[in-house]
C-alpha cells in the first residue's frame, strides 16, 4: 500500500528553470493538495483539488501551476523558479467527509533554487 | 484572517517528564482540529477533534478541544526520546468547496535522556 508518493526527493534548480513535482496517491482520495514548509513558517497551502478537473488556489499560489486530469495524480509545476521557492514541498490527500478527514502526506521534495 | 497559534514554539524536557502543548485558533466556519507529529519526513496523523470536552487518547498521548475558548491541548505523559519531533496543530474550515487545513507553526519538542 504505497499511499502518497512524491518524486523527486531532492532537486536543485537554477533561477528561471522550470520543473514539475510529481504526486500520486492510490487511495482513491477525492481531495489532494500541495503545501510548502519553510523554517518558522509552518505548512502553507499552495493549491488544492477536490476532484479530477477541479483545482483552486491556496494561501501562496503565485509562481505555481497545478492540474488534475485523474483522481490519482496531482503534479505541481514551477514555471520559472526563484530562490524564494527554495523549500520542502509536501503533497497530501484525503477522502471527503462532512466533518473533514485527516490528510495523508507524501515524504516531501526538498527543492533548492540557486 | 484565519490563524492557528501554537505555544511554546520549542520545548526541551527530560525523559519521564509530562508535557502540554497548546494550540489556539481563530477560524471562521470551524469544522475540526487535527494534531500531527513530524519527525524527519512527512507529518503523521495523531488525532482529529470535532467536539468540545471529549478527550482522545492513544497510549501516552491525549488531546482535548474547547470550542468555546477556541483552543486545544496535546498532553504527552512519561516522555521518551522517541517523542522528539515537531508537533503540528491544524484547523479544518468550511472554506471553498472542501475546506482546507490551516496549520500552526508547530512546537519543536526535544526529549533528553
Amino acid at each position: 500500500n504505497a499511499g502518497v508518493t512524491q518524486t523527486p526527493k531532492f532537486q536543485v534548480l537554477k533561477t528561471g528553470q522550470s520543473m514539475t513535482l510529481q504526486c500520486a496517491q492510490d487511495m482513491n482520495h477525492e481531495y489532494m493538495s500541495w503545501y510548502r514548509q519553510d523554517p518558522g513558517m509552518g505548512l502553507r497551502l499552495i493549491h488544492y483539488s477536490v476532484g479530477a478537473g477541479i483545482t483552486d488556489q491556496g494561501e501562496v499560489p503565485n509562481g505555481y501551476n497545478v492540474s488534475r486530469s485523474t483522481t490519482e495524480d496531482f503534479p505541481l509545476r514551477l514555471l520559472s523558479a526563484a530562490p524564494s521557492q527554495t523549500s520542502v514541498y509536501f503533497c497530501a490527500s484525503s477522502r471527503w467527509t462532512p466533518e473533514g478527514a485527516p490528510l495523508h502526506f507524501g515524504n516531501g521534495t526538498r527543492l533548492t533554487v540557486t | 484572517e484565519d490563524k492557528v497559534v501554537q505555544s511554546p514554539l520549542s520545548l526541551v524536557v527530560h525523559e519521564g517528564d509530562t508535557v502540554t502543548l497548546n494550540c489556539s485558533y481563530e477560524v471562521t466556519n470551524f469544522r475540526s482540529l487535527l494534531w500531527y507529529k513530524q519527525e524527519k519526513k512527512a507529518p503523521t496523523f495523531l488525532f482529529m477533534l470535532t467536539s468540545s470536552g471529549i478527550e482522545k487518547k492513544s497510549g501516552r498521548l491525549s488531546s482535548i478541544l474547547d470550542k468555546k475558548e477556541l483552543f486545544s491541548i496535546l498532553n504527552i505523559t512519561a516522555t521518551q526520546t522517541g517523542d522528539s519531533a515537531i508537533y503540528l496543530c491544524a484547523v479544518l474550515n468550511y472554506g471553498g468547496s472542501q475546506g482546507n487545513l490551516i496549520f500552526g507553526k508547530g512546537t519543536k519538542l526535544s526529549v533528553k535522556p
